[in-house]
This record gives structure tokens, sequence and C-alpha cells, in this order.
């Protein structure tokens, strides 16, 4: 079984419009949660760390549900350019080494 | 941004090249990482680098060969690659040896990547 697991989509919506995207995970030691965004042809970055107690930054809202071990990232007034590959990463503690999905890709339609 | 640098952007090489990927972080970090990002898959570790020392290295084939020659430096040699090998080799760095957990120290920045192509 794959350690992380998402939708490869593609998601394609409107603008204004608002998408969710999931991810499970396999390994229950698994710590530390963070959504990766990539652009064609460039490189992942950072887009949010995700915590037990759900977080939001603007329009994202990101959450995780230990029991069922998935991750969710919620984009709300979708915009041209959050149009991207949303990359789902998990981390075991004490380990250097993130695990990363095959990644979502959202298109933001005009 | 410039906070870690990859060199060269694209690299094409036949089969019996040797040819070397090089890394730089100007951030300060304590680890590097190299990773390959083929089509359709996601992103696999192939080494990381902490405190200048291997700490990973995840069943490699030995063409490719990294060395770190101190904390801000990483290089990727590669020797008779196969067109298999062919994908998007991925630098990045991080604050974070490992050794505990802090979520901070965990988020990886990465380079702009090197397009590789084996004939």
């Amino acid at each position: 079984r794959k350690e992380v697991e998402q939708d490869p989509g593609p998601f394609n919506v409107p603008e204004g419009a608002t998408v969710a995207f999931n991810c499970t995970y396999s390994n229950s030691a698994s710590q530390s949660f963070f959504w990766y965004r990539q652009d064609c042809r460039k490189e992942p970055k950072l887009l949010m760390s995700v915590y037990s107690s759900g977080n939001e930054d603007g329009r994202f809202t990101a959450q995780l549900n230990r029991a069922s071990q998935y991750i969710s990232l919620l984009i709300r007034d979708s915009k041209l350019s959050d149009s991207a590959t949303y990359l789902c990463v998990v981390k075991k503690a004490g380990a250097n080494n993130l695990f990363f999905g095959t990644g979502t890709r959202l298109t933001v339609i005009p | 941004e410039t906070g870690v640098t990859q060199t060269p952007r694209h690299l094409v090489m036949g089969m019996t090249n040797k040819k070397s990927l090089k890394c730089e972080q100007h951030l300060g970090h304590n680890a590097m990482y190299w990773y390959k990002q083929s089509a359709k898959k996601p992103l696999e570790l192939m080494f990381v680098y902490s405190l200048e020392e291997r700490v990973e290295n995840n069943s490699v084939p030995s063409r490719f060969s990294p060395e770190c020659p101190n904390s801000s430096h990483l290089f990727l040699h590669l020797h008779t690659l196969q067109p298999e090998d062919s994908a998007l080799y991925l630098c990045a760095s991080s604050q974070d040896t490992g050794r505990g957990w802090s979520a901070t120290n965990e988020k990886l920045f990465f380079g702009s990547g090197t397009q590789l192509s084996v004939l």
C-alpha cells in the first residue's frame, strides 16, 4: 500500500468555486502533515502545515483526521492563480523523510 | 527566490556520459536531499545528508553517487545512466536533523530542479 494516496484529478472548477481535496496516509505513526503546491515545470513549495486542530490561511483551510488517517485541503473563492498540482505530504517523527502523494491537479477556469 | 539553487536546469546525456548535478543552499540549513520526480509518480527520496553525513540511501542504483562536501553544497554524480532515469531531479534543504520533532524545522525548500533526459 502506498504511504500517501491522493486522487490525481484533474479538478476543473470555475473561478469563485470552492474545491476540496482529500489525502489518506497509511502509517499511523505519521506525525507531521503538509500541503505543498507545484506549478507546471516548477519545484514544489510549501503551502501550509496541517495541525490536529485544523488551520486556516486566507482562502485555504487544512484539516487532519487522525482516526481515519486523512488530510483535507479546502480552497474557497478559487482564483485562476490557484491552478497547480497540490501535493499531500506526511512524515514520521524522528525520520529524515517526507512521503509525497502523486498530487492532485487543479485547473481554475475563467 | 534564491534560497536553493540548482544547476544545470536542463541536461541531456548519453548512456556512457558522466555528468554532475550541483546544488547550493543559502539558508543555513543542516540537511540536504536529492529527490527524483518521474511523470505520474510521487517524489522519490534518493539521498539525505544531515550535518554532512549521509543518513538515508533509499536503494538507489550505484550509477547515482552523491557527495556533500559541506552543509551548503550537494552534488549528484551521474554515470552510465539508463533512459528510465530520465526525470526531474530536485534538491532540497531543511533545518532538520531527524533527531527530534518540530514542525517548523521539517519544511523543505526545493531548488528549481534539473530536467534530465538520458538518450
